[in-house]
């Protein structure tokens, strides 16, 4: 098993471009997260998923938008990129009970 | 990556040497905890777990320890090496909302030979 998996590794960005980033997991977890992680501060959590095609607000949300359309598929959006964006992107999954995996990580530069 | 845990605590031990990380959680309600290792560059690694039942639980040369009268987790490796070297995070799961878990944010552990 891959395990959790996410594209790209790295992306810059400039002020109002647009992206997805992509997380993908292969051991058939209902639940679904997206966080970013800034120097200094705990993960945060931006939107997550509690099965296929729901989505939820986390503590973060703004800025950012979120599909499920497959089990496995976890996409993150940013429709128009903003410096404060500048962060490093991490997807989790878990199966529900508490435990999340995580994935290798986006790094993303706004400038 | 170098860009987290720029202004963590640091813990400092010596190869062989036993390591103690702290972490004091905020819901006297949470009822299931988690330590992460995260090494840089990669994202955090499952280290071990422990319900809020228990007091201490152990793995392969780590210990949790759970001390809910004052809100307080620790992780204690055994002859730490310098592959220990990561950041450390502690993490729990609030019962009122079960989907989601809470983040401290994270020690630093440099291991010294």
């Amino acid at each position: 098993n891959a395990g959790v998996t996410q594209t790209p590794k790295f992306r810059v960005l400039k002020t109002g471009q647009s992206m997805t980033l992509l997380c993908a997991q292969d051991m058939n977890h209902e639940y679904m997260y997206w966080y970013r992680q800034d120097p200094g501060m705990g993960l945060r959590l931006i939107h997550y998923s509690v099965g296929e095609g729901t989505t939820a607000k986390g503590e973060v949300p703004d800025g950012y938008n979120v599909s499920r359309l497959k089990k496995q598929n976890f996409l993150l959006g940013l429709e128009s990129a903003a410096p404060s964006q500048t962060s490093v992107y991490f997807c989790a999954s878990t199966a529900g009970q508490g435990t999340q995996y995580f994935g290798p990580g986006t790094r993303l530069t706004v400038t | 990556g170098e860009s987290v845990g720029l202004h963590l605590p640091t813990l400092s031990v010596q190869e062989g040497d036993n390591s103690i990380i702290n972490c004091a959680y905020s819901n006297s309600a949470s009822d299931y905890f988690i330590w992460y290792k995260q090494e840089s560059g990669k994202g955090p690694q499952f280290i071990i777990d422990i319900r809020s039942n228990m007091d201490k639980r152990q793995g392969q040369r780590v210990t949790v320890l759970l001390n809910k009268t004052v809100k307080h987790l620790s992780l204690q490796i055994a002859a730490t090496q310098p592959g220990d070297s990561a950041v450390y995070f502690c993490a729990e799961r609030a019962t009122y909302n079960t989907d989601k878990l809470i983040f401290g944010t994270g020690t630093r552990l440099q291991v010294f030979p």
